[in-house]
């Protein structure tokens, strides 16, 4: 079956430290998106591609980026790392760009 | 730019007992609106949707929603809950965000617990 997953799915480290974390789907889908999910602030988009060499930045993109060099992957790189950085991350992915987005199991990032 | 209101942050309701969780978008258009639940130290994992035609949608594990356009409401129910339905449950609204782009915006979630 057609998936979607994360990795890590827990992570600690620490301040200033470059962090990349993994997503990668077997839908075959264009888009792929990387969301925060933070206590009383629901998710926030950080950054999405539409497809391969594509990248756009989301409402919460300082600090960090994206690369698409192929369908399967989204990594997502928070440059160096800080505090505020701590947070669950979910990766998801749609075949059309106002499709319904599929979502991975999440990666908890901690940033001491 | 749209936005989502969740506006109960935390619902309890007894096991078999009915349920309505709100959700008000702000839109200038005809949004698409969607209905996600995330148990705990999960993904979301989507309920239903609205793209067009019957405002009545229905979705998985029993779930129903309307849209109501006069409301700028799409409100979820269900007739009966279990208590495997406690968990987290987010709106989502789908709109243009200039050009062909596109964005999903998420309410901050309303926890449901339910009683034995």
């Amino acid at each position: 079956d057609a998936e979607i997953t994360q990795s890590p799915r827990h992570k600690i480290t620490e301040t200033g430290r470059q962090v990349t974390l993994a997503c990668h789907q077997t839908w075959n889908h264009n888009n792929m998106f990387w969301y925060r999910q933070d206590l009383g602030h629901g998710l926030r988009l950080i950054h999405y591609s539409y497809g391969v060499h594509d990248t756009n930045k989301g409402e919460v993109s300082d600090g960090y980026s994206v690369s698409r060099s192929n369908t399967e992957d989204l990594p997502l790189t928070l440059e160096s790392a800080a505090s505020s950085q701590t947070s669950v991350y979910f990766c998801a992915s749609s075949q059309g760009r106002a499709d319904t987005q599929y979502f991975g199991p999440g990666t908890r990032l901690t940033v001491l | 730019a749209q936005s989502v209101t969740q506006p109960d942050i935390h619902i309890t309701v007894s096991e078999g007992a009915s349920l309505e969780l709100r959700c008000n978008y702000s839109y200038g258009a005809t949004p698409y609106l969607f209905w996600y639940v995330q148990s705990p130290g999960q993904g979301l994992q989507l309920l239903l949707k609205y793209f067009s035609g019957d405002t009545l949608v229905q979705g998985i594990k029993g779930f129903e929603a309307e849209f109501k356009r006069s409301q700028s409401s799409f409100n979820l129910r269900k007739p009966s809950v279990h208590w495997s339905d406690a968990a987290e449950y987010f709106c989502a609204v789908g709109a243009r965000s200039g050009g062909s782009n596109y964005k999903l915006t998420f309410g901050k979630g309303t926890l449901l617990t339910v009683n034995p």
